[in-house]
């Protein structure tokens, strides 16, 4: 398997624009993370999906931030209007089951860089 | 919810001398350690987890201790080589999602 595969790398925007981020997970996992890393706040989650339905997305920061996740094998984390406080690197990650319970598997990341 | 308290958040040591990263948690139902690994430019990745029903786990040079009464784990890693400095990250979490500690950067001087 590629491991969660996550697109683009690297995204330089203006501030103002709109940015969505890509994420496809392992094949036959049914938890999916979306994560923020910055050198402030550390690793900081945004939203988590089981079975494609949004349980917890307490840690999004504000209504400029969305995720969906219309199928099994594709999430997206879309942030509208961006801001220059937005930069950081998101991460996706996916488990098997049970999120806390069994080991994630994070994506490479995509460095977002709001000016 | 969880919270996981980790330290020291930087790490210098010589190489081949022992590394120890210590992390705390709050809940008290919370069963799977896992600690990840984090190199430049890339997602982190679990190199060690312990269960709570094992006080001890080892694999190679890396081990992770769970003291379940005190709420606290560690991870030890011995006879350290440059190739281990990167951030590692523990977590703990007795719900479905996983809380991360803030990380420590382990630097290796060869």
């Amino acid at each position: 398997d590629a491991g969660v595969i996550q697109s683009p790398r690297h995204e330089v925007t203006e501030m103002g624009q709109e940015v969505t981020l890509r994420c496809k997970p392992i094949s036959g996992h049914n938890s999916l993370f979306w994560y923020r890393q910055t050198m402030m706040r550390g690793l900081e989650l945004l939203i988590y999906f089981n079975n494609n339905v949004p349980i917890d997305d307490s840690g999004m920061p504000e209504d400029r931030f969305s995720a969906k996740m219309p199928n099994a094998s594709f999430s997206t984390l879309k942030i509208q209007p961006s801001e220059p406080r937005d930069s950081a690197v998101y991460f996706c990650a996916s488990s098997r089951a049970g999120g806390a319970g069994t080991e994630a598997f994070f994506g490479q990341g995509t460095r977002l860089t709001v000016v | 919810g969880e919270n996981v308290e980790q330290h020291p958040s930087t790490l210098s040591v010589q190489e081949g001398d022992s590394a120890v990263i210590k992390c705390t948690y709050s809940d008290s139902a919370s069963n799977y350690f896992p600690w990840y690994k984090q190199e430049l430019g890339k997602g982190p990745q679990l190199i060690i987890d312990i269960r709570s029903n094992v006080g001890e786990k080892k694999d190679q040079r890396i081990a992770v201790t769970l003291n379940k009464t005190a709420k606290h784990f560690s991870l030890h890693i011995t006879e350290t080589q440059p190739e281990d400095s990167a951030v590692y990250f523990c977590a703990g979490g007795g719900s479905y999602i996983p809380t991360f500690g803030r990380g420590t950067s382990l630097i290796v001087h060869p």
